[in-house]
Formats: C-alpha cells, structure tokens, sequence
C-alpha cells in the first residue's frame, strides 16, 4: 500500500516561531502538495512539486516555503509563525497521468496550533 | 477563489437511501476526482473520471461529469452508516493545479 507519513499528528508552537512540517511518500511518486484545511473553506493549495528541487506556487504560499530535496521527501516551513496559520496541514502526493494529474494519496495531517 | 463548489453543504439520510451531491467548478479540467474524509483523518481517492468520460461506476459508487454545464455529480446508492463522512470534489486544472471545494457533509443515520 502507498504510504504518505507526515511528521507530527498534533503541534503547538509560539508566534514567531520556525516550523517544519516533515512529509514522507514510499511510492516513487513525481508530485507531492501541501494543502490547508480549515472549516468551510475547504482545502487550499499551498505549494506543490513535480520533481526534486522544483516547487511551484499554489493558492496560498504567502507565509510558506517549502524544500524537495529528495524524491521522497517535500517539506513546508513556516519562517515565522503567526496564530492566523492555527490549521490542519495535509501533504499528498500522486503519479502524473498522461495530460493530468492522478490520484492524490493523503498523509493523516498535521494539525498545527499557533499560541 | 475555489474553483469546486460542492452542493448541499450537508446531506442526512437514512440506511439504505441513495445520496447525491454535486460540483461545479470554473475553468476547463483535465480530470475531476471525488474524495471521502472521515472525520479528522486524510482524504482517500473515491474515483477520477477524465475530461472525456461522462460517467464513471466504482462499487456503489457513481459519477457523472457534465464538461458543457462544468458540473459533476456523486451518487451513493444505498447508503451504510460508514459511509457518513465528507465528501470532496477536486478539479484537476489545465497547468497542473488539483483544486478542491468545501465539499458536503453526509450522515448516514441507522
């Protein structure tokens, strides 16, 4: 079974504070995402890759970074925090289909609460 | 902006009832999946259906896709108290962006 483990199922830090999301994929997958959920608005696209070392902008990045350095791995950092990035993090990744893009496989998440 | 928007917001039913829900999305698409999320958890892939497909079945699963209108729909047929969960639609866009609305809360109730 494809496996997406995220780092941490629960986190609390302070504002201001350096944060990494870890995101693992074990399926040799091209792309990989990181998305927001919040209550009612659904999932937003914060960042995403389609191969090592390149990323590209989703809906929302301000306030985001992220880094793939390896295939398998594809991380989100948030320089500073602030309470208005309180959330649940989810990272997926996925195969490119021919003009598209495949199923998207889902870690659990990471539900981030900024003090 | 979301470019899926799902419609109802929230869906009850009763075992054993069929349950619809639909999407309308904006732009053009190369695919549109639908996902389930029970509560708390990661979303799990329901099924795809491409651009030029206008209807998909997987199990008690059906999917219609109306590029004309920009629509889709989900229809679960005989619903299972398991099945209570959301449900989102995901717009694969032209340029690589997989979208997602707000998605539709079920109940299934006993």
């Amino acid at each position: 079974d494809v496996k997406v483990t995220q780092s941490s199922r629960y986190l609390v830090k302070r504002t201001g504070e350096k944060v990494f999301l870890e995101c693992v994929q074990d399926m040799d997958h091209e792309n990989m995402f990181w998305y927001r959920q919040d209550p009612g608005l659904g999932l937003r696209l914060i960042y995403f890759s389609y191969d090592v070392k390149m990323k590209e902008k989703g809906d929302i990045p301000e306030g985001y970074s992220v880094s793939r350095e390896k295939k398998e791995r594809f991380s989100l950092i948030l320089e500073s925090a602030s309470t208005n990035q309180t959330s649940m993090y989810l990272c997926a990744s996925s195969f490119s289909l021919a003009g598209g893009t495949g199923e998207l496989f889902f870690g659990e998440g990471s539900r981030l609460t900024v003090l | 902006s979301q470019q899926g928007e799902e419609d109802p917001q929230a869906l009850s039913i009763q075992e054993g009832e069929n349950a619809t829900m639909n999407c309308s999305y904006k732009t053009s698409i190369n695919n549109l999946q639908w996902y389930r999320q029970n509560s708390g958890r990661g979303l799990v892939h329901l099924i795809l259906i491409r651009s030029n497909e206008r209807e998909k079945h997987s199990g008690r699963l059906r999917v219609t896709l109306d590029t004309s209108k920009k629509s889709s729909s989900l229809l679960i047929t005989a619903s299972r108290a398991a099945d209570t969960a959301s449900y989102f639609c995901a717009t694969d866009l032209l340029g690589g962006k997989l979208q997602f609305g707000a998605g539709t809360q079920v109940v299934v109730t006993p």
